[in-house]
């Protein structure tokens, strides 16, 4: 059963600051790999879509990577700012079988300080 | 080009009543998928609905439903409300449907608070 995890749960980092967010996945059969980002109350905004075919895909300040044989993925912010405020969430397209809903990671909270 | 509207945006019900939600897709998208999310279990899938019929659906009660329409607005529904209900509601549309290699786009969501 495909399981998604993303640690660490919040972090808090100041202006200007690279960071590394991760996602871990049980099972390497996965069609794609998805970043979304949610702001408080609103809906998700799809950032990077990873197919699996792919090693990394960019958009702006923003990398996404994937290693399937690990079953990790990793989002880099360079130089964050406090727009970039917001919960990261990952999900992961399955390969396998009819039912090839998402499955969802619990989001990484990120706070940047001015 | 418009975004994924989901109407209300926010409820506020008693026990025992029902629901209705309403979601437009982005113009040419197909596919339009529910999900609830609550603070302790994150983003849990209802259901996925394409060309009008039901695709996947995930592990929630019969209380929960969904339906398409033929111009791909969706509406989900939930009958004898319960506290445990309250939640964010966001429906998501893509242009194909599961397994394709096509991005969610979200609406804001309807707020459901079950009183």
């Amino acid at each position: 059963k495909q399981e998604v995890t993303q640690i660490p749960a919040a972090l808090s980092v100041p202006e200007g600051e690279n960071l590394v967010l991760n996602c871990s996945f049980t099972d390497s059969a996965i069609y794609n790999l998805q970043w979304f980002r949610q702001d408080p109350g609103k809906g998700l905004t799809s950032l990077l879509l990873i197919q699996s075919s792919q090693r990394e895909q960019t958009s702006g300040r923003l990398n996404a990577s994937l290693d399937k044989s690990s079953g990790r993925s990793t989002l880099y912010i360079a130089a964050s700012q406090p727009g970039d405020s917001a919960t990261y969430l990952c999900a992961v397209r399955p390969r396998a079988g009819n039912n090839r809903k998402l499955i969802w990671g619990l989001g990484t909270s990120l706070a940047v300080n001015p | 080009k418009a975004g994924v509207t989901q109407t209300p945006r926010y409820l506020i019900k008693t026990r025992g009543q029902q629901v209705t939600l309403s979601c437009s897709p982005i113009s040419g998208h197909r596919s339009v998928s529910w999900y609830q999310q609550t603070p302790g279990q994150g983003l849990q899938f209802l259901f996925e609905y394409f060309s009008e019929t039901q695709r996947n659906k995930g592990n929630f009660p019969g209380r929960f439903s969904g339906r398409q329409f033929s111009n791909s607005r969706s509406e989900m529904n939930v009958s004898t409300l319960e506290l445990g209900d309250s939640a964010l509601y966001l429906c998501a549309s893509s242009q194909s449907t599961s397994g394709a290699n096509s991005p969610l786009h979200f609406g804001n969501g309807t707020r459901l608070t079950v009183t």
